[in-house]
């Protein structure tokens, strides 16, 4: 079993759609969450942090359930900008600043 | 506008030969992290240093690839003797760290390597 893992997809959504992405990650030390964007060919770059109350940046929720072990991404009247990869990461236990990506979870939004 | 820089951006060579990727990271990030992204596996984290000491290289294959930070400006990944299966983009990644914080990864553009 992968330490964190994404549904692929591919999500095929119209412009305006909203649409959710879960991830879970099995280390329950695990201390820090984010979700990154990468676009096709391109580097990876932070969409945003998850904090366990939950938060939001525009368009993008994104929300942590310690108990289950997972993260969500929330993203409200997609854009067809907003076509990429989303890549879920977790950073695991104390001392440490090693991180692991989870696989990414691709989305396509049409016009 | 400070990015990672990474050199070459594209490296094409033949199996047995060495290869030498390098990072310049970000002035004043004092974390850099070496990743390898397949199609197949994902993003994987090869190494990384903090205050140019390695931290931890457990990701990274012993017998032919070697990470160093020769200076704070400079890292450097080295595969000797490279093979088809090392074909990958190797991505170079700092951050600034403090105690048990911990902040955003700035990505470089990547070395697209084919090892033919």
């Amino acid at each position: 079993r992968k330490e964190v893992e994404q549904d692929p997809g591919p999500f095929n959504v119209p412009e305006g759609a909203t649409v959710a992405f879960n991830c879970t990650y099995s280390n329950s030390a695990s201390q820090s969450f984010f979700w990154y964007r990468q676009d096709c060919r391109k580097e990876p770059k932070l969409l945003m942090s998850v904090y366990s109350s939950g938060n939001e940046d525009g368009r993008f929720t994104a929300q942590l359930n310690r108990a289950s072990q997972y993260i969500s991404l929330l993203i409200r009247d997609s854009k067809l900008s907003d076509s990429a990869t989303y890549l879920c990461v977790v950073r695991k236990g104390t001392g440490g600043f090693k991180t692991i990506f989870g696989a990414g979870t691709r989305l396509f939004v049409k016009a | 506008d400070a990015r990672v820089t990474q050199t070459p951006r594209d490296k094409v060579t033949e199996m047995g030969q060495e290869v030498t990727m390098r990072c310049q990271p970000i002035l004043g990030h004092n974390t850099v992290f070496w990743y390898r992204q397949t199609m197949m596996q994902g993003l994987e984290l090869l190494a990384y240093f903090r205050n140019r000491a390695p931290l931890d290289d457990s990701g990274m294959p012993k017998d032919r690839f070697s990470a160093e930070m020769p200076d704070a400006t400079l890292a450097t990944l080295k595969i000797q003797p490279s093979e088809p299966r090392d074909s990958a983009v190797y991505f170079c990644a700092s951050g600034l760290t403090r105690d048990s914080s911990y902040n955003e990864q700035f990505f470089g553009p990547g070395t697209r390597l084919t090892v033919l």
